[in-house]
């Protein structure tokens, strides 16, 4: 089944470090997003990308970077990790031509940040 | 931006009862509202989803209605059971394309069917 996969899917790490969290799909979306998901504050959007040339900040981008390397992959960078980054991230897909307008989730990238 | 309010953040009810969840939006805007469903350490998943053309929409154990006059719109779920038990998410979309689609959404409520 065409689907959205997330690596790693459990991260610890030390403040100051940086880490990479990847996403690709095999759905053949042109459109993905990173949301982050903490308790009691539902998903937050932290960036989207149109396709491979296009980049756009979400609500909660400072202290996050990302890269659309090809169609079906768009990675998230903490370039230097810090505690209230500790949370549940997910990258979804959807898709423009089809224009149901619903996303798809990976299953999601725990990172705790020490 | 759009601002999605949802409420309660919490909700138990029995089996058998019905389950209603409430959401807000600020975008008069806003034609997309979908729903999730988030069970215990799985991802969310679309379960129903309504147009602004739309007023309420049904399948099977579950309805959505939509008052865009009052921008607010609801999850309504009836004859609940143990396995509807996970969290909500309700989201509503603005129409311009600036946002990509990206669906902003409430914080969340979860729901417990007790048996």
């Amino acid at each position: 089944d065409a689907d959205v996969t997330q690596t790693p899917r459990n991260r610890i790490t030390k403040t100051g470090k940086r880490i990479m969290l990847e996403c690709s799909q095999t759905k053949g979306h042109d459109r993905m997003y990173w949301y982050r998901q903490d308790p009691g504050l539902g998903l937050q959007l932290i960036y989207y990308s149109f396709d491979v040339k296009d980049i756009n900040k979400g609500e909660i981008s400072d202290g996050y970077s990302v890269s659309r390397q090809a169609q079906a992959k768009f990675s998230l960078s903490l370039e230097s990790a810090i505690p209230n980054q500790t949370a549940l991230y997910f990258c979804a897909t959807s898709d423009t031509l089809g224009n149901t307008g619903e996303l798809f989730f990976g299953e999601g990238s725990r990172l705790t940040v020490l | 931006g759009e601002n999605v309010e949802q409420h309660p953040s919490t909700l138990s009810v029995q089996e058998g009862d019905s389950a209603v969840i409430k959401c807000t939006y600020s975008d008069s805007a806003s034609n997309y509202f979908p729903w999730y469903k988030q069970e215990l350490g799985k991802r969310p998943q679309l379960i129903i989803d309504i147009r602004s053309n739309v007023g309420e929409k049904k399948d099977q154990r579950i309805a959505v209605t939509l008052n865009k006059t009052a921008k607010h719109f609801s999850l309504h779920i009836t004859e609940t059971q143990p396995e509807d038990s996970a969290v909500y998410f309700c989201a509503a979309r603005p129409p311009n394309s600036n946002s990509g689609y990206a669906l902003n959404f409430g914080k969340g409520t979860s729901l417990l069917v007790t048996p």
